[in-house]
């Protein structure tokens, strides 16, 4: 079965240290990788997506993401994180030739001054 | 339009009442989705529509649910006899092609059920 895990339900970090919010998958097939963001009381936007290609995907705000098909993991990172980074992070991973994504449990970023 | 537009943006209903929540999707987005986020949980499958094929209804979690979406535009979910367990934000994303892009999501309904 197909599935994403966040392992972590948050992450704390102080402003301009790098921050990494984790993300592992299980997919049978190619996996089609995504990272969304959600601020308080808006919808989510899309970050970044790994399709295929160089394993370093760079997206939105300065995030960059890193695939690892060994390790089946698709960290999202950022060299120095702000406080207005702090919202909830999604990693996603589209199901097979249907389109929908399945999404992780998210992860809440705070970034403190 | 620019975005995709979800409407209303709050609901307060009776338990046992009929809902009808209602997605505008980025004109020419061929794709659109029905999403659930309940409170400090992730997001939720309910519902997928590609073109005019058969939407994928896997994800529905009762027969109290369905969705209708007439060619590529507005998309409705209805929750018949809604129950307090009904109470989430249901988000509606749109995406150009159904494969390998990413989504665009709405801002959600907030629906609570008393």
């Amino acid at each position: 079965a197909q599935s994403v895990a966040q392992p972590e339900d948050q992450v704390n970090v102080a402003e301009g240290n790098p921050l990494t919010v984790k993300c592992t998958y299980s997919v049978s097939g190619n996996p089609y990788l995504f990272w969304y963001v959600q601020y308080p009381n808006r919808g989510l936007q899309f970050l970044l997506k790994y399709i295929t290609g160089d394993n370093l995907v760079k997206g939105s705000y300065g995030f960059e993401a890193e695939f690892n098909k060994s390790q089946t993991s698709f960290h999202l990172k950022k060299p120095s994180a702000l406080v207005s980074d702090s919202a909830l992070y999604f990693c996603a991973l589209e199901r097979g030739s249907q389109g929908n994504l399945i999404f992780g449990k998210g992860t809440k970023l705070s970034v403190k001054p | 339009g620019a975005g995709v537009s979800q409407s209303p943006s709050n609901k307060v209903t009776e338990k046992g009442k009929d809902v009808e929540l209602r997605c505008d999707p980025i004109s020419g987005h061929t794709a659109l989705y029905w999403y659930r986020q309940r409170l400090g949980q992730g997001l939720e499958f309910l519902i997928y529509f590609q073109g005019n094929s058969a939407p994928d209804k896997s994800g529905l979690p009762s027969d109290r649910f369905s969705a209708e979406r007439t060619g590529e535009s507005v998309s409705t979910l209805t929750i018949q006899r809604t129950q307090q367990e009904d109470s989430a934000v249901y988000l509606c994303a749109s995406s150009l092609r159904a494969h390998n892009y990413g989504y665009t999501f709405g801002s959600g309904t907030r629906l609570t059920v008393v």
